[in-house]
């Protein structure tokens, strides 16, 4: 079946814009995080949301950092007034399960993000 | 809160094992420890996942010794194609915990 899908898979922005990145979970998985993921760097935990609960927002870095996941399916997370500092990967990825369970994430490709 | 430590690079040759370890402490007894393995422009994919003693599957083996401080994969004979950055990721009390990552440079 499809694996997880992001778009767009390159953005270039201009300082100071807002951007969307999205992104299709797996069929049925119930759990869908964000990840940024800068040049040469780990994983950093964005946002985490699990069937109906209240998300995860432990990890956005500032309040220019949203996320919404409509019907339990897509999710898109949104960058107001980006800066330099944003520039990085954005992985999405979901699972079926939450946490507390051993669990398989799957990822998509990532949205290289580059805010000149 | 549990933590991981994770080397930053290793080098080895086509036909070698490879055996990288992650230290986590303050693990709990039904922390599940998950390695993933990143290939560049990729996003990670899954490779194996246990919580304790040795799990196998066709690709690795993951070693956890009785005082889950620490967790190795092992990786059998890689080849050139097993050149990428593998995490570890500790699944404790609802937080996910990654390392930081280990670059793995395969040698003809």
């Amino acid at each position: 079946g499809a694996g997880v899908s992001q778009s767009p898979s390159n953005k270039v922005t201009e300082k100071g814009k807002d951007v969307e990145l999205r992104c299709d979970p797996i069929s049925g998985h119930t759990a869908l995080y964000w990840y940024r993921q800068s040049l040469g760097q780990g994983l950093e935990f964005l946002i985490y949301f699990q069937g109906n609960s209240a998300p995860d927002k432990s990890g956005l870095p500032s309040d220019r950092f949203s996320a919404e996941r409509t019907g339990g399916s897509v999710s898109t997370l949104t960058i107001q007034r980006t800066q330099q500092e944003d520039s990085a990967v954005y992985l999405c990825a979901s699972s079926l399960a939450g946490g507390g369970l051993p669990d398989t994430q799957y990822f998509g490709p990532g949205t290289r993000l580059t805010v000149l | 809160l549990a933590k991981t430590t994770q080397p930053i690079s290793m080098d080895s040759y086509e036909g070698q094992e490879v055996n990288i370890t992650c230290s986590h402490n303050n693990i709990a007894t039904n922390d599940y420890i998950t390695w993933y393995q990143q290939f560049p422009s990729q996003g990670p994919r899954f490779i194996i996942q246990g919580y304790k003693t040795k799990v196998t599957n066709e690709v690795a083996s993951l070693f956890i010794p009785a005082d889950r401080k620490s967790s190795t994969l092992s990786l059998p004979r890689v080849s050139l194609s097993d050149t990428a950055v593998y995490y570890c990721l500790v699944d404790s009390n609802y937080q996910l915990i990654w390392g930081a990552g280990t670059k793995l440079i395969i040698k003809p």
